[in-house]
């Protein structure tokens, strides 16, 4: 167990739908980072939350949209979902002298 | 910011065979390297990394190797078994010396035959 909580674990939606998914990191983490993971694919960094404030961002769509609240939790908002959106959506966490730790992952399906 | 560019995207070996993971990095500020295993609709794993002050690093059967000259580092296995069968990525941070934001490579998928 890698001690960062995803939730849920599975999802299935509509296309034109919005969904949230949620992680807490690691304790002591303040540092929180999505990826997405298409079918066959490798991890596209998304975005990255430190305390609370946007950190960096990576090839994050403008339909989605991220926060990190004071308990240290992260929310990933996916909206006007579009097929091609259904993914395996990783949170990690890792300090500054720790190395990332990944969720359990979100597999999302659009249909 | 960073690129990273990995090799082979399969590899099949025998049991008991070594095998060899590529990755070349473009950032020459970017001073860790880790690697990860995934095994099929889980998540990524690190099982090893190795920062810029050192050239290799053991663990077991797996060992990684790093050319900052060069900018590429090599994952190693020994005497593979078939629960090493599995997809390997390897990465590299973003925007220089920072741990956290790491840039994977594509993958390698590695199958160990019995």
């Amino acid at each position: 167990d890698s001690g960062v909580t995803q939730t849920p674990k599975h999802l299935i939606t509509a296309t034109g739908q919005r969904v949230t998914l949620r992680c807490s990191p690691r304790s002591g983490d303040l540092s929180v980072y999505w990826y997405q993971q298409s079918l066959d694919q490798g991890l596209q960094f998304l975005i990255q939350y430190y305390n609370g404030e946007e950190r960096a961002k990576g090839n994050i769509l403008e339909r989605f949209s991220a926060q990190q609240f004071p308990d240290l939790h992260s929310e990933l908002n996916l909206s006007s979902l579009e097929l091609g959106d259904s993914a395996l959506y990783f949170c990690a966490s890792g300090g500054q002298n720790s190395p990332l730790h990944f969720g359990n992952g979100t597999r999302l399906t659009v249909t | 910011g960073e690129n990273v560019e990995q090799h082979p995207s399969t590899l099949s070996v025998q049991e008991g065979d070594s095998a060899v993971i590529k990755c070349t990095y473009s950032d020459s500020a970017s001073n860790y390297f880790p690697w990860y295993k995934q095994e099929l609709g889980k998540r990524p794993q690190l099982i090893i990394d190795i920062r810029s002050n050192v050239g290799e690093k053991k663990d077991q059967r797996i060992a990684v190797t790093l050319n900052k000259t060069a900018k590429h580092f090599s994952l190693h296995i020994t005497e593979t078994q078939p629960e090493d069968s599995a997809v390997y990525f390897c990465a590299a941070p973003n925007y220089g010396g920072s741990q956290g934001n790491l840039i994977f490579g594509k993958g390698t998928k590695l199958s160990v035959k019995p």
